[in-house]
């Protein structure tokens, strides 16, 4: 069964400050998706990683993925308010499309 | 640019109740899923549908559930005879062949 697990859970930062936030998962995944959720709201597609050493950039986010240790992380350069949210990575296989979700980190950015 | 729609933007109904939600998927998208979030939790998938069949579902998509595409558009999801534990928000999302899938605004469904 395959498992995400993402951490930290929660992430409390100060205006101006870089943080990584982490995405474990337990087999091997074709496809690596990062969402932002803010609350009661759904799902934004963030960033799509296909393959190992792929590296996307948007604004202040980066999203990097290394297939060898099912890894991914997202880093957040010179955080700003704005980015308050609640950050979800998620992963496919091939022969299924169901995602399965991490358990999200919820990012607090504070003056 | 198109977008996946869902109605109700909140449903509240009572233990036992039948509801049925809906999704209108993105029109030339042929996979389409169901996904539901307890509030406060990850996101959970329920099942995925194509070709007019269920091609996967998950432990939680049990007999009181089941999807149906009615028509060329709609996409439902109806929960038979709804439980407390069945109140959270309910996501449908839909995919073209070897693309990512895109979510709609969600159901938030409240089971009194």
């Amino acid at each position: 069964e395959l498992k995400v697990e993402q951490n930290p859970l929660f992430l409390s930062m100060q205006e101006g400050k870089n943080y990584t936030i982490y995405c474990n998962y337990s087999t091997t995944s074709d496809r690596l998706y990062w969402y932002r959720q803010d609350p009661g709201k759904s799902l934004e597609s963030l960033f799509v990683l296909l393959s190992n050493g792929a590296v996307k950039q948007e604004g202040r986010l980066m999203a990097s993925l290394d297939t060898k240790a099912r890894l991914s992380t997202l880093h957040i350069t010179a955080a700003v308010h704005d980015l308050s949210a609640t950050y979800f990575c998620a992963v496919d296989r091939a022969n299924t499309d169901k995602l399965i979700f991490g358990t999200g980190t919820r990012l607090q950015v504070f003056p | 640019e198109p977008e996946v729609t869902q109605t109700p933007s909140h449903q509240v109904t009572q233990m036992g109740q039948e509801v049925i939600l809906r999704c209108v998927p993105i029109s030339n998208h042929l996979y389409f899923y169901w996904y539901r979030q307890i509030l406060g939790q990850k996101v959970e998938f329920l099942v995925s549908f194509y070709n007019n069949e269920i091609s996967e579902k998950s432990e939680i998509f049990d007999d009181q559930f089941s999807v149906e595409r009615p028509d060329g558009s709609n996409f439902t999801l109806k929960i038979r005879s709804t439980k407390l534990e069945d109140s959270a928000m309910y996501f449908c999302a839909s995919m073209d062949r070897g693309t990512e899938q895109y979510f709609g605004p969600g159901t938030r469904l409240t089971v009194t």
